[in-house]
């Protein structure tokens, strides 16, 4: 497609469940992000992947959370035992290349996850 | 680490100029980032900074002075569809990583009234 997209667009689940986001970047692009936008809070980094290099999980609130990105493309947020605090909006965005500062990163729709 | 500031929220007239600050502290810097964000959507990219002096590009400028760890984005000539959040972006090379990361401003909540 021509933009990132993510699904699904809502998610709710109650307290305990895991969770399941995707996001396909546009085609292409080596970099993917997520992120989280809580309300009234400013985008939180959570993991970076760059082509085949290992992933850049340094903002990942804690081990509940995980991601993987298949084939260089796909990429999958996987939230076990969700909290209540990860009710949240989360943004994936892709870039062109990783390693050039004047590449911008382009956003999809977001999933609003809402946690009973 | 990082540390960006910038207004929770402003309120403009249509047809004004409205400018909105962003500082920031932070080591390694490689470029300063402007986005706006409509409620309920994606992020959309305004503008990108990485040497002092301003950028213009329509109605919308963004300045950056680097020895002031200060940006701001200048938007001319107001209208409705203006009103949504701008979000400040600070890039930086994460040394372990090797990469640049973006840390995000707050946002500032800007309300364009007739």
């Amino acid at each position: 497609g021509a933009g990132v997209s993510q699904s699904p667009s809502n998610k709710v689940t109650e307290k305990g469940k895991d969770v399941e986001l995707r996001c396909d970047p546009i085609s292409g692009h080596t970099a993917l992000y997520w992120y989280r936008q809580s309300l009234g809070q400013g985008l939180e980094f959570l993991i970076y992947f760059q082509g085949n290099s290992a992933p850049d999980k340094s903002g990942l609130p804690s081990d509940r959370f995980s991601a993987e990105r298949t084939g260089g493309s796909v990429s999958t947020l996987t939230i076990q035992r969700t909290q209540q605090e990860d009710s949240a909006v989360y943004l994936c965005a892709s870039r062109r290349r990783g390693d050039t500062a004047a590449d911008t990163q382009y956003f999809g729709p977001g999933t609003r996850l809402t946690v009973l | 680490g990082q540390n960006i500031d910038q207004p929770t929220e402003m309120t403009a007239t249509e047809g004004a100029i409205v400018q909105i600050n962003c500082t920031y502290q932070t080591s390694g810097f490689n470029g300063l980032f402007w986005y706006q964000q409509h409620a309920g959507e994606a992020p959309t990219f305004l503008s990108y900074n990485v040497l002092d002096g301003l950028e213009e590009k329509g109605r919308f400028s963004s300045f950056l002075s680097r020895s002031k760890g200060y940006s701001y984005l200048l938007l001319k000539e107001l209208q409705m569809k203006d009103s949504a959040s701008y979000l400040c972006a600070v890039r930086a090379l994460y040394s372990g990583a090797g990469s640049y990361q973006l840390t995000f401003g707050k946002g500032t909540k800007l309300s364009v009234i007739p």
